[in-house]
């Protein structure tokens, strides 16, 4: 069935560094898939999507472009703020269409 | 503001009692959610509701039931059967399906049964 992949955490970073979480996905054709955002305490926030192959979801500086030959979502930052201390989540959209599939969820942590 | 509300945000209950989690939208979704979530463990899908009056299992709902008598609103009811009830609940509702599907969420309940 329908899976996403995350690289495992936690990714500890300094501000203003460069941020990579790794995403890859098993699906049948190509859905739709996302990035989630979890602040401590708090539920999901979608943070950005892409709908088809090449693709690029961006938001508050985070982006992520839709790989169909290497099945990957990969999310990207340039320049991490300790306000982006929090866990993030990649999903995609069920082949029927009625439900996400989320990975296990990748905590971020930038310390000053 | 539109969005999402559950309540409360902490519940506390004992060994054996059943419990009810409100969720309540007014984004005029038609579609639900119940989410699990544990730590290391992402999120799991408890149960969901694509119109009001019907409702299907998701991946983990043995021990959980769930009604939608109206558009706006999704109890879910945490029974005694449960073995592990202690957990961070997520309730969500999205938009149509395809291509414009966005999923939007909560902010939770945490659930401690002692």
């Amino acid at each position: 069935g329908d899976s996403v992949t995350q690289m495992e955490g936690p990714v500890t970073l300094s501000e203003e560094a460069f941020l990579t979480i790794n995403c890859t996905y098993t699906a049948t054709g190509y859905p739709s898939l996302f990035w989630y955002v979890q602040y401590p305490g708090e539920g999901l926030q979608l943070l950005l999507k892409a709908t088809k192959a090449d693709d690029k979801g961006s938001n508050k500086g985070f982006e992520a472009t839709y790989r169909k030959e290497t099945t990957s979502f990969h999310l990207e930052k340039g320049s991490v703020q300790v306000s982006d201390s929090a866990v993030y989540f990649c999903a995609l959209i069920n082949q029927a269409g009625t439900a996400l599939i989320f990975g296990k969820g990748t905590t971020l942590s930038v310390s000053s | 503001d539109g969005g999402i509300t559950q309540s409360p945000k902490y519940l506390f209950r004992k060994e054996g009692q059943n419990v009810t989690l409100s969720c309540e939208q007014n984004l005029n979704h038609d579609a639900m959610y119940w989410y699990r979530q544990d730590p290391g463990q992402g999120l799991r899908l408890i149960y969901y509701s694509q119109i009001v009056n019907d409702f299907q299992k998701g991946d983990i709902a043995e021990g959980y039931s769930v009604s939608r008598e109206k558009k706006e609103s999704f109890p879910l009811t945490v029974t005694s059967a449960q073995k592990n009830p202690t957990a961070f609940y997520l309730c969500a509702s999205s938009t149509s399906q395809g291509i414009y599907y966005e999923q939007y969420f909560g902010p939770g309940t945490r659930l401690t049964v002692t």
